[in-house]
Order: C-alpha cells, then sequence, then structure tokens
C-alpha cells in the first residue's frame, strides 16, 4: 500500500471545479508535485512543490496544502483534463520518494 | 531540451536479471541541478519509484527493491543504467526513465521518456 492515499476515482462537470486530494503524515513535512497521465501516456508533470506550474500548463491547475492533506484544484474543468492524477513526495523518512496509489478523473 | 530514451530487452525470464539503458539527448547527464530517476508502473497500477542517481553516482534505492537493484551512470555515454535481478512477474511494468527535480522540502519528475515495457515471462 502507498504511503500518500488517493481516492480511486472522482468525476466533475464539464466548466466546474473539482479538487483532487492526497493523504499521508510525510505531508506534514514535505511538499506534494502532482501527474496527470492519459492513456498510452507518460505521466506529465502539472504541479511542483506544493504549487508551481512547469511552463506550458494551464492556470486552471493549482495545488495546495494543509496539515496532511495536499489537493490539486482544477477550476473549469475541460474534456482534455479527463485523465488519471498522481501526487508524489518524499516518505516520513524524508530519504526515499513515494507517489500516491492515483485518481481516475472523469468529466462529465 | 532534455529528453530521454529508455530501450531493454522487452521479455526477461523469472529469475533473470532485468537490464535498462536510459540515453540522454540535449545536454549533459552531468549537469549540477538534476537527478536522474526510474519510476515504473504495472500494467493497469500506478506509479511506483525505482530509484534516483545523481550524475556523481550517489544513489537512493526504493527499501522494497534495494536488494536487488543497482542504478548506476555512465557520462561518457551521457546514459543511465538500471539492473534488477532475480525478477519475477510481479516486475512486469512499463518502466520510465525521467528527470528529478528538487528541494529541500519537496521532489518532482519533470521530464519523463516515453517508457519501455517489460515483460517477465518464461
Amino acid at each position: 500500500s502507498s504511503e500518500l492515499a488517493q481516492d480511486p476515482a472522482v468525476s466533475v462537470a464539464l466548466g466546474q471545479t473539482v479538487r483532487i486530494t492526497c493523504q499521508g503524515d510525510s505531508l506534514r513535512t514535505y511538499y506534494a508535485s502532482w501527474y496527470q497521465q492519459k492513456p498510452g501516456q507518460a505521466p506529465v508533470l502539472v504541479i511542483y512543490s506544493k504549487n508551481n506550474r512547469p511552463s506550458g500548463i494551464p492556470d486552471r491547475f493549482s495545488g495546495s496544502m494543509s496539515g496532511k492533506i495536499a489537493s490539486l484544484t482544477i477550476t473549469g474543468a475541460q474534456a482534455e483534463d479527463e485523465a488519471d492524477y498522481y501526487c508524489n513526495s518524499r516518505d516520513t523518512s524524508g530519504n526515499h520518494v513515494v507517489f500516491g496509489g492515483g485518481t481516475k478523473l472523469t468529466v462529465l | 531540451q532534455l529528453q530521454q530514451q529508455e530501450s531493454g530487452p522487452g521479455l526477461v525470464k523469472p529469475s533473470e536479471t532485468l537490464s535498462l539503458i536510459c540515453t540522454v539527448s540535449g545536454g549533459s547527464i552531468s549537469r549540477s541541478s538534476y537527478y536522474w530517476g526510474w519510476i515504473r508502473q504495472p500494467p493497469g497500477k500506478g506509479l511506483e519509484w525505482i530509484g534516483t542517481i545523481y550524475y556523481s553516482g550517489s544513489a537512493h534505492y526504493n527499501p522494497s527493491l534495494k536488494s536487488r537493484l543497482t542504478i548506476s551512470v555512465d557520462t561518457s555515454k551521457n546514459q543511465i543504467s538500471l539492473k534488477l535481478s532475480s525478477v519475477t512477474a510481479a516486475d512486469t511494468a512499463m518502466y520510465y526513465c525521467a528527470t528529478r527535480i528538487t528541494g529541500a522540502l519537496w521532489d518532482a519528475f519533470d521530464i519523463w521518456g516515453q517508457g519501455t515495457m517489460v515483460t517477465v515471462s518464461s
């Protein structure tokens, strides 16, 4: 089992706002990063270090953290946002990288 | 812009050693700002961190794989290699090479290769 827990599936109506969460004890200390993965493709980094977007990532993607929960928010979800989303951070020792189990986002 | 391309045998027999190469183009792997990581994804499942290495050769491994794993760097060839011994069907996965960016309290993998599929089967 992963040290970072994610809901297996989330859905959102087109154009609405959705929050995908990632929970783990290590998030009290370390920041989360987020990845989008579409079928048959490699993951793409969409948020790093809590709330930083790489070049080319739309500003409808944002990140936040509170306590041991990290969140990825998509404001005004588009059809092309339908994908699997993974969080990652460090484990509680700080020495290793861990990934969440992933959340499948469906845009209705 | 850095790019990575993974390569490997595709099919490995149980109990044998899996060997993969990540060839980097568009820059030198000796850039001090980059670490290099391997991540895998079994079919239909989530991402699993395998390990990370700095160009100097300093490496960190997933504790669950550490006893079977070796990651190394060849700066002369601009390549990162992965060797995983005593493989079983549970090691069947897409294997990705990625650049890791890091800060004091965070890590992220910002540039990913397309991955190479490895199947463990007799």
